[in-house]
C-alpha cells in the first residue's frame, strides 16, 4: 500500500546535537511538507518542497534544515540552533495534479534531554 | 492572511449524543476547507473536504460538515458519537496547490 513512512518513531537527543528525521513516500507525490505539533498550537509549517532540489521556508524554519534530493524523500534536520526542539513532527505529501489534500505520516516524537 | 480558529479546546460528550465542533476561518476568496482527525501519537487522517458546490459535505465515519459563507464557518457534526471517536480534530483552510493553515485543534472526550 502507498503511504508515508517516518522514522524513527521516538528519538531522544542531548542538547547541542543535530538529529535527522526521515520521511519517505511511495505515493508519487510531488509536494512534501514538515509540520511541528505542540499541544494547543495545532500544526505549524516548518519547510515544504514542491519539486526535487527546491524547498521553501515555512512559518518556523529557524533551527531546521531540509533537503530534497529525491522525489520520495524529504529528511528534516533539527539543528542545535533550534532552542526548543522537543515536539511531535509530522511529514505530509500532496500530489500537485489533484486538490489540496495532504497525506500524513505517523509522526516522530523528538525529546531533548 | 488566511487563518483558522477552533474556539473549543476540549469537548466532552456522552456516547450516543450528537456532536458539533466549531471552525471559523478568515480568507479572502472561497477557500478549500478540511477536517482531519488525529488519534494519540498518530498522524492526521482526512475526514472530509469542501472545495465547491453543495455546502453540506459527507465524510468518513459518519461525519458531515456544513460550509456557511456568511458566517465564515465550517462546523463538523455527527448525529451519534461512538467511543472510538475520541481523538483530536483539526480544521484546515487552504487554496489549490498552496500550503494550508491548521486550527489549534479540539480534543474530544467521549463518556460511556
Amino acid at each position: 500500500d502507498g503511504g508515508i513512512t517516518q522514522s524513527p518513531k521516538y528519538l531522544f537527543r542531548k542538547e547541542g546535537q543535530n538529529v535527522t528525521l526521515s520521511c519517505e513516500q511511495n505515493l508519487n507525490h510531488d509536494a512534501m511538507y514538515w509540520y511541528r505539533q505542540d499541544p494547543g498550537q495545532g500544526l505549524r509549517l516548518i519547510y515544504y518542497s514542491q519539486i526535487v532540489n527546491d524547498f521553501q521556508k515555512g512559518d518556523i524554519a529557524e533551527g531546521y534544515s531540509v533537503s530534497r534530493e529525491k522525489k520520495e524523500s524529504f529528511p528534516l534536520t533539527v539543528t542545535s540552533a533550534q532552542k526548543n526542539p522537543t515536539a511531535f513532527y509530522l511529514c505530509a505529501s500532496r500530489g500537485l495534479s489533484g486538490a489540496n489534500v495532504l497525506t500524513f505520516g505517523a509522526g516522530s516524537r523528538l525529546t531533548v534531554l | 492572511a488566511q487563518s483558522v480558529t477552533q474556539p473549543d479546546i476540549h469537548i466532552t460528550v456522552s456516547e450516543g449524543a450528537s456532536l458539533e465542533l466549531r471552525c471559523n476561518y478568515s480568507y479572502g476568496a472561497t477557500p478549500y476547507l478540511f477536517w482531519y482527525v488525529q488519534s494519540p501519537g498518530q498522524g492526521l487522517q482526512l475526514l472530509l473536504k469542501y472545495f465547491s458546490g453543495d455546502t453540506l459535505v459527507q465524510g468518513i465515519k459518519g461525519f458531515e460538515a456544513e460550509f456557511k459563507r456568511s458566517q465564515s464557518s465550517f462546523n463538523l457534526r455527527k448525529p451519534s458519537v461512538h467511543w472510538s471517536d475520541a481523538a483530536e480534530y483539526f480544521c484546515a483552510v487552504g487554496e489549490r496547490n498552496n500550503d494550508m493553515r491548521f486550527g489549534a485543534g479540539t480534543r474530544l472526550t467521549v463518556k460511556p
